[in-house]
């Protein structure tokens, strides 16, 4: 069975740009979440998604947001792009809802944004 | 709030060794438990959970970490390293956010563990 898809996998913006990423769940998971992952800060929990809701966030700015469509393929945009915005965009799906407890995230290869 | 601390950025064995990566948390509630692992170029890849049953868990690749709760302490362990297992590896607490839901992960800065010959 397929694992989460992520598009693109590289991409380079630059400043001021906006950006948007795509993750694909594995077939049957309706949860998506995204993680930000740099070398200073490590892995930072962005949001997560459930039917289509946002159900969890993190302390980003509004500049980074998401949507979760019907299908349960996720996206996430980030708008007026920052040097330090520069990371790998990890999303990972899960087959049971925000509130089930212990739930096992399953990852992407992640799209790794150059911002110049 | 849940936190994560994984001492030292880096560890070095040799083949055949032991692997001995700690972690240490901190949780108001009884915390779910994770470890995964991430290969260059890659995401991270589930090594074992811990939810609150056997406190010694059994991973893949032959990882397993025991729970204790006395030392807020999940460390992971392999009896023999292979070059294979070279990678970074992160421990994780499972947080509860602002609206109670349970699933966000709070993850440690990450150990990379390399496997000389």
């Amino acid at each position: 069975k397929a694992g989460v898809t992520q598009t693109p996998r590289y991409l380079i913006k630059t400043r001021g740009q906006q950006v948007t990423l795509s993750c694909s769940p594995i077939s049957g998971h309706r949860s998506v979440s995204w993680y930000q992952q740099t070398p200073g800060q490590g892995l930072q929990f962005l949001f997560e998604y459930f039917s289509e809701t946002q159900r969890n966030k993190g302390n980003f700015p509004g500049r980074f947001s998401g949507r979760q469509f019907s299908n349960s393929r996720s996206e996430m945009n980030v708008s007026t792009l920052e040097l330090g915005d520069s990371a790998l965009y990890l999303c990972a799906s899960s087959l049971r809802g925000p509130y089930s407890g212990a739930n096992v995230l399953t990852f992407g290869a992640g799209s790794r944004l150059t911002v110049l | 709030a849940q936190s994560v601390t994984q001492l030292g950025s880096h560890v070095s064995v040799s083949e055949g060794a032991l692997v001995l990566l700690r972690c240490n948390y901190s949780s108001s509630v009884p915390p779910y438990l994770f470890w995964y692992v991430q290969y260059p170029n890659q995401g991270l890849q589930l090594l074992l959970k811990y939810t609150s049953a056997a406190t010694l868990v059994k991973g893949i690749n032959g990882f397993e970490a025991e729970f204790k709760k006395s030392e807020t302490s999940f460390h992971l362990t392999k009896p023999s390293a292979h070059m294979s297992d070279a990678a970074e590896y992160f421990c994780a607490v499972s947080d509860l956010g602002l609206t109670g839901a349970n699933s966000k992960l709070t993850f440690g800065k990450g150990i990379t563990l390399s496997v000389r010959p």
